[in-house]
């Protein structure tokens, strides 16, 4: 069975700084994906970024970027240069299989950042 | 506009009375899934399909029943709801860097 676990309930940095939120993961797939995303408190769920597991480089989408270990099974988010609109609830997933070959996703319980001014 | 719709936004029903919450995605997407979030609880995922007329059970799909007889829609399908799936609902659909999420269904079972 999967399982995703986020170990910081809350985080809070200071604005213009780099954060990183932990997510580790557990699994005995050999094909998965690890996904981050972000929750405002707006409510809507927004996508972030993307790792397969047969994936060598670490993923980076803007000021996002997803520090991949394999052997140590964790997928940490990187926040550089934080916003105050970056405060929100962060999730980490996890997907079995790939594109051609997708089944469950398993979620963390979440991570709520704040950012200070 | 790339987008994932979801009917109602928001419902309160009574227990038992059958509803259908729909999921629509314009994006050809072969991957489609459903969530509930619950205080506390993070995100759960009920039913996933990976292309027409393939679905498979999440974690909690107790009470819950779909269908993918079209790629575009996936609906969700309470039949006889129950106070404990109230809850916030979210369809989701896509792969890899291109995943989107509906805006959610509020349900509230009394």
């Amino acid at each position: 069975a999967q399982k995703i676990t986020q170990t910081q309930p809350g985080m809070f940095v200071q604005e213009k700084e780099a954060v990183t939120l932990d997510c580790t993961y557990d699994t005995s797939d050999q094909s998965y994906g690890l996904f981050w995303y972000k929750q405002p408190s707006s409510g809507e769920m927004i996508f972030l970024i993307y790792q397969g597991s047969y994936d060598e480089q670490n993923a980076t989408e803007g000021r996002y970027s997803l520090n991949f270990q394999k052997a140590r099974k964790s997928a940490n988010l990187v926040i550089s240069a934080s916003q105050l609109g970056d405060s929100a609830m962060y999730f980490c997933a996890m997907r079995e299989g790939n594109r051609t070959n997708a089944g469950k996703s398993t979620f963390g319980d979440g991570t709520t950042l704040t950012v200070k001014p | 506009e790339a987008q994932v719709t979801q009917n109602p936004r928001y419902l309160i029903t009574v227990t038992g009375k059958k509803l259908t919450v729909t999921c629509s995605q314009n994006m050809n997407h072969e991957y489609m899934s459903w969530y509930r979030q619950d205080p506390g609880l993070g995100l759960r995922q009920i039913y996933y399909s990976m292309n027409v007329e393939v679905t498979d059970k999440g974690d909690v799909p107790e009470g819950y029943k779909v269908s993918r007889k079209e790629k575009r829609n996936f609906p969700l399908i309470l039949e006889s709801p129950s106070p404990n799936q109230t809850s916030l609902y979210f369809c989701a659909s896509g792969w890899g860097n291109e995943q989107f999420f509906g805006p959610g269904t509020r349900l509230t079972v009394l």
